[in-house]
């Protein structure tokens, strides 16, 4: 059973492009979570996705910042006009079950985002 | 009242030593405590997790204590081997929350 797998791994990005990082959640896993990780800084909770829902956004910047997890495909997490304060690593993690505290969350290897 | 606050920033312990990481929160609605243990350039992974109605939870090296009264929690890794350098973060969630709090990690170097 592959792990959760986040692509591209690496990304160069210059002012005001888009980048998009996706996400495959592990075979089974409906429940998919994106942070976002700064230099020596912890994890900062972004969005959490059910198939087509989006369920709580409560992380996510006002602007620029969106996420999709369709009935197909994988989870995208869109960023549009890229400043250089977006440059970090995006993690995407999966869970077979709903909610944060109901078992373990399966990170991916993360999506590091570099804005020139 | 929804940070853990996670100290030391950075420990280095001698082979064979305990290495011991704090957290502490304030949010009383937090039901959920576990540790993940991160290596470059790879993603978190759960390491142990603890809910309130026990003290302490032991899983081979890796122990966590848990006071609910001073709302704050610990990982103790005895026996620290080299292999254990890695960054430790503490997190914690609400019953039937939609995330997982992390705190700021702890750079661990195990000397041989």
């Amino acid at each position: 059973n592959a792990g959760v797998m986040q692509n591209p791994r690496h990304l160069v990005r210059r002012r005001g492009q888009e980048a998009r990082l996706r996400c495959s959640p592990m075979k089974g896993h409906s429940h998919v979570y994106w942070y976002r990780q700064l230099p020596e800084e912890g994890l900062k909770f972004m969005v959490y996705l059910q198939k087509e829902n989006i369920i709580d956004e409560s992380g996510m910047p006002k602007e620029r910042f969106s996420a999709e997890f369709p009935k197909e495909g994988p989870s995208i997490l869109r960023i549009q006009q890229v400043v250089r304060g977006d440059s970090a690593a995006y993690f995407c993690a999966s869970s077979p079950y709903r909610g944060a505290d109901t078992g373990e969350l399966f990170f991916g290897e993360g999506s590091r985002l570099t804005v020139l | 009242q929804q940070q853990v606050k996670q100290s030391p920033q950075s420990l280095i312990v001698q082979k064979g030593g305990i290495s011991i990481i704090n957290c502490a929160y304030e949010n009383t609605a937090f039901d959920y405590f576990p540790w993940y243990q991160q290596f470059p350039g790879k993603g978190p992974a759960l390491l142990i997790a603890i809910r309130p109605d026990v003290s302490e939870k032991k899983e081979g090296r890796f122990t966590i204590s848990f006071n609910k009264s001073a709302k704050q929690f610990s990982l103790h890794i005895m026996d620290s081997q080299p292999g254990d350098s890695a960054t430790y973060f503490c997190a914690a969630s609400i019953r039937y929350g939609n995330k997982l709090v992390f705190g700021a990690g702890t750079i661990l170097r195990v000397k041989s």
